[in-house]
């Protein structure tokens, strides 16, 4: 039974690009939670996706979109990168959307360098 | 002031050794999380826990909600319990998203 996977592993970009990472969340889960890690810091909640919706959302622009396809799977977009979005960038999935009180399993992340 | 804090942001010990380290939270929560974090980044959840005490193995997580206070402890510590032990909690009460800590970072000498 695969756990959360992400991918790519790493990644490098330039100023301006886009980028699009991707989760498949553990077997059986349905929810999606994306957070982006700077370099000695705690994860940042960016959003959460259920149901193939954005059902909650952190202090991230618009720059940040996402979604999640009916086998559950997701994606993260970043448009227009900045030097500062330079992070790793943790997926999280877990059972049953807000209100679900089931523990939330992590993927590797995703480490994401903006040149 | 971030909603979790832990303490300390450090932690030096030797093998064998009993380690406590404490996370406070501002924000209402129905449970908590304790996480542990290797380098390269991959997280692995080890609690959620919304009363009393928890064990698994050599770990022993507490909390007390009225004080919003929880505390992990780790038995006998070995080498390869060096990591960074972060803990978080459910924004808005919520388990919607996770307000982190920014952890502990515990190596442990042999």
């Amino acid at each position: 039974d695969a756990g959360v996977t992400q991918s790519p592993t790493h990644l490098i970009k330039t100023r301006g690009q886009q980028v699009t990472l991707r989760c498949s969340p553990k077997s059986g889960h349905d929810t999606v939670s994306w957070y982006q890690q700077a370099l000695g810091q705690g994860p940042q909640f960016i959003f959460q996706y259920y149901e193939e919706e954005e059902r909650q959302r952190g202090n991230f622009p618009d720059r940040f979109s996402g979604h999640q396809f009916p086998n559950y799977s997701s994606e993260l977009n970043v448009n227009a990168l900045l030097l500062g979005d330079s992070a790793l960038y943790l997926c999280a999935s877990s059972l049953g959307g807000l209100l679900a009180k089931n523990i939330q399993y992590f993927g590797a992340g995703t480490r994401l360098s903006v040149l | 002031k971030n909603e979790v804090e832990q303490s300390p942001q450090n932690l030096t010990a030797q093998e064998g050794e009993f380690i406590t380290i404490n996370c406070s939270y501002s924000v209402g929560i129905s449970a908590l999380h304790w996480l542990q974090q290797h380098p390269g980044g991959g997280i692995v959840s080890l609690f959620m826990l919304s009363s009393g005490k928890k064990k698994h193995g050599r770990l022993i997580a507490t909390i007390n909600i009225q004080e919003k206070h929880s505390s992990l402890h780790i038995t006998a510590s070995h080498p390869r319990d060096s990591a960074v032990y972060i803990c978080a909690a459910p924004y808005g009460g919520s388990q919607g998203n996770l307000i982190f800590g920014k952890g502990t970072k515990l190596s442990v000498k042999p």
